[in-house]
This record gives C-alpha cells, structure tokens and sequence, in this order.
C-alpha cells in the first residue's frame, strides 16, 4: 500500500526556519497538501497541490517538492505554530484515494 | 462560507453501530466530495471514505471495507457515516471534511469531529 513517511518530531527556535518532510512515491502524478492541528482542533490546510496557500495562510508557510519527498518550510516560525502537521495525497486509484503521512510534532523552544 | 456541523459524541458497547452526521450550511453541497476521516486519541489521521453527493456513489478505505457505510441526503445537505461492528479500536474522533474547488481535492473544510468512545 502507498505510504507517505514524516519525520515524528521536528524543533526549532523562534524565529528560525522548520523543515518538515514527507516522503513517498510517485509525487510527480500526485497533489501533495499539508495540514495543521493544533491540540483539541480539527486540522487545518496549510499548503495544497505542492505549493498554494489557502486564502488566510501566512506567506511564512510554503510547500515545494525534490523528486520523492515533498516539504513544508515555515519561515520565521512562531510559538504559535507549535502543532502536529500532516501530508497527505489523492490517489484516485481504486484501493487508495486519500493517504496521510504520519504526522510530525513541531515544537517551538 | 460553507460550514460543516458533526452530530455529538456517542458511546457504544462492542459490536454495535454508530450513526455519524454531518451537515453543511453556507455554501454548496452536493457538488463536493465530503470524506470522513478519523483519528485515535494520541494518533494521527486515517481517511475512511468519501461520497460527492450530487453522484450518491461512495469510495471507502479498504480496511474499512464491508464495515461502514457512506451515504448523503442533497435535500438536507447532510452526510452521513454509519460505521458496525464496532470494536474498542474504533474509539476515536471522527471527522467530516470537504475537498471542494482546491487542486488535487485538498480538505479545505472540516467538521468539528465527533467523539465516538466503544466501551463495554
């Protein structure tokens, strides 16, 4: 079955850079979204189809892909970015449609 | 601005089943899939199925294959999961989710999630 792979924690100080990856087969015939959950909150969408923000995203958030492995990058990060991230692609096929990575914990310092 | 409202939590005894509504306001409906997906306390997120409900034909997860069932109402612009057989691995937050005009079908929307606890 199709997996995508993440990173289970990532930290970062305030201000810096976070990188978060995710990786998998095949991205070139697949959109790649991304979403937050903060504790107690349904997930947000962050980034989809690689690269877009939704409308109210933050500029800090941006998402691009380097052959199998598709990237999240929070730029000048703040505590309140703190949360769990997910990947996540559309398939389509007949026995996988929506996968998810496992998610990755973002901790602030 | 289309929202999507989950019926309450729920606690069931093993090997029963479970009704899970979601119902849109604000926007369109039967034009755009709405997925269900959830999430096992301190785990991350598994998709279940989805259904386009102008279409009624639903797509579900293999695992959950023969176990729930995805419906939806265009009349009253609800979504449905029924999901059986229900076992203590299937306590979880239960969430309703739309990918709607984005690219590659992005969850754009989601429901607050419904607890569903499955304890004897």
């Amino acid at each position: 079955s199709y997996v995508l792979t993440q990173p289970s924690s990532v930290s970062v100080a305030p201000g810096l850079t976070a990188t978060i990856t995710c990786g998998g087969n095949n991205f070139g015939s697949h959109s790649v979204h991304w979403y937050q959950q903060k504790p107690g909150q349904a997930p947000v969408l962050v980034v989809y189809d690689h690269r877009d923000r939704p409308s109210g995203i933050p500029e800090r958030f941006s998402g691009s892909n380097s052959g199998n492995t598709a990237i999240l990058t929070i730029s000048r990060v703040e505590v309140g970015d703190e949360a769990d991230y997910y990947c996540q692609v559309f398939d389509g096929s007949i026995d996988r449609y929506v996968v998810f990575g496992g998610g990755t914990k973002l901790t602030v310092l | 601005q289309v929202q999507l409202v989950q019926s309450g939590a729920e606690v069931k005894k093993p090997g029963s089943s479970v009704r899970v509504s979601c119902k849109a306001s604000g926007g369109t409906f039967s034009s755009y899939a709405v997925n269900w997906v959830r999430q096992a306390p301190g785990q991350g997120l598994e998709w279940m199925g989805r259904i386009i409900p102008i279409m009624g034909i639903p797509q579900y997860a293999q695992r959950f294959q023969g176990r729930v069932t995805i419906t939806a109402d265009t009349s009253t612009s609800t979504a449905y999961m029924d999901f059986s057989s229900l076992t203590s691995e299937d306590t979880a937050l239960y969430y309703c989710a739309r990918d709607g005009p984005l690219a590659g079908a992005a969850f754009d929307i989601w429901g607050q999630g419904t607890m569903i606890t499955v304890s004897s």
